[in-house]
């Protein structure tokens, strides 16, 4: 089974600057029809999650631009440009390639 | 617009079963592939089942295969997840979520495996 390895499981960070998350999966997430099946989701406290990014960089309806997700085969990264309060939550990567789907542990975005 | 709506959780032995449904609407769902997820406490979300929308194929997660079934009822819009032998680690907030790709999830209901 595909495992997905996120880093860092925890990211403190200043309003207005810049975060990085990443993603890495055992093995590749090229589906036999060419395609990348990756995706992030946003889980606000108390909140359901939310998916931010399909398909390792298209961005979902009402998700701002401040949102970047990039890589290929088994290496992706969500990047923040610059951090505002209601960004503040759990970001999970998930393979959409291979069965069983699998999700990465989690980074917890929080404010320094 | 696209609305799924949980319900059937509770509190059960270990060792019990119970039954959740997902009421969809705002989109055609016989047409759609479905899945459930869930959130244990102090944990990460997990992946648990998966029902295609062309097809009757249907796909597990390892630590629920034999023991949760899941289906559909393409006439009344519903989603369903049939857990039997539960255990505490069962216990969870678990969210269907549509699309192979989950594009639009619900608010969850909870699950609480205990005696």
């Amino acid at each position: 089974d595909v495992v997905m390895t996120q880093s860092p499981l925890s990211l403190p960070v200043t309003l207005g600057q810049p975060a990085s998350i990443s993603c890495r999966s055992s093995q590749s997430l090229v589906h036999s029809n060419g395609d990348i099946y990756l995706n992030w989701f946003q889980q606000r406290p108390g909140q359901s999650p939310r998916r931010l990014i399909y398909q390792v960089s298209k961005r979902d309806s009402g998700v701002p631009d401040r949102f970047t997700g990039t890589g290929s085969g088994t290496d992706f990264t969500l990047k923040i440009s610059r951090v505002e309060a209601e960004d503040i939550g759990t970001y999970y990567c998930m393979q959409g390639t291979h069965w069983p789907r699998a999700l990465g542990q989690g980074t917890r975005l929080e404010i320094k | 617009e696209v609305q799924l709506v949980e319900s059937g959780g509770g509190l059960v032995q270990p060792g019990g079963s119970l039954r959740l449904s997902c009421a969809a609407s705002g989109f055609t769902f016989r047409s759609s592939a479905m899945n459930w997820v869930r959130h244990a406490p102090g944990r990460g979300l997990e992946w648990v089942a998966a029902f295609s929308g062309s097809t009757t194929n249907t796909y597990y997660a390892n630590s629920v295969r034999g023991r949760f079934t899941i289906s559909r009822d393409n006439s009344k819009n519903t989603l369903y997840l049939q857990m039997d032998s539960l255990r505490a680690e069962d216990t969870a907030l678990y969210y269907c979520a549509r699309d192979w790709q989950l594009d639009y999830w619900g608010l969850g209901t909870a699950v609480t495996v205990s005696s």
